[in-house]
């Protein structure tokens, strides 16, 4: 079956260092990938989005690229800030299963000033 | 476009009693999903429908009745609420097509006691 792995958490980041989050995926298909964030008492919002190998998707300053050699799809950012505190969720979606959510556990980012 | 909207926003239920949750969308979507996310465990697919009409089971369906009378509308109910049933639940909605984005309702909380 399908699985997302996301590294464990929670992170604390100084405002402008790097940010990088890993996600690692199975999939029997041909999968989509999403990165999903989850601000303080809100629904999930898109980040961003690849649906192809080697493509980057990019959002707000955060990037990540399909790697299909790999199976990753590792979330970077390369200045945080104290507004990208929330969780983080990596995902996949199979077109061959009705286009289905499978979602890592996500990752909470705490940013300080 | 008022996106995916859920009511109620949050809810205390006492052991035994039963409720639905409503979510609507108004972008003509053709699927309609219904998640659960609980601390560390990510989003867990309830139950999902691929148009109006049709409903199929996700990953965690015991326990929960979905229907889609109507395609703007996904309605999850839960005929005899039990504590395990303690969570935040989400409900998505996408185009058809292989690669779209799931957009997500904003959450209802509920707690069983």
């Amino acid at each position: 079956g399908n699985s997302v792995t996301q590294m464990e958490g929670p992170v604390t980041l100084s405002e402008e260092a790097f940010l990088t989050i890993n996600c690692t995926y199975t999939a029997t298909g041909y999968p989509s990938l999403f990165w999903y964030v989850q601000y303080p008492g809100e629904g999930l919002q898109l980040l961003l989005k690849a649906t192809k190998a080697d493509d980057k998707g990019s959002n707000k300053g955060f990037e990540a690229t399909y790697r299909k050699e790999t199976t990753s799809f590792h979330l970077e950012k390369g200045s945080v800030q104290v507004s990208d505190s929330a969780v983080y969720f990596c995902a996949l979606s199979d077109p061959g299963a009705n286009s289905k959510l499978t979602f890592g556990k996500g990752i909470t980012l705490s940013v300080r000033p | 476009n008022a996106g995916v909207t859920q009511t109620p926003k949050f809810r205390v239920l006492k052991t035994g009693q039963s409720m639905t949750l409503l979510c609507a969308q108004d972008m003509n979507h053709e699927y309609m999903y219904w998640y659960r996310q609980d601390p560390g465990m990510g989003l867990r697919l309830i139950h999902y429908s691929v148009g109006e009409g049709t409903t199929a089971k996700g990953e965690v369906p015991d326990g929960y009745n979905v229907s889609r009378l109507k395609k703007q509308n996904f309605l999850l109910g839960l005929e005899s609420a039990a504590p395990s049933q303690t969570s935040v639940y989400f409900c998505a909605s996408r185009a058809a097509g292989g690669r779209e984005t799931q957009y997500f309702g904003p959450g209802t909380r509920l707690l069983v006691l």
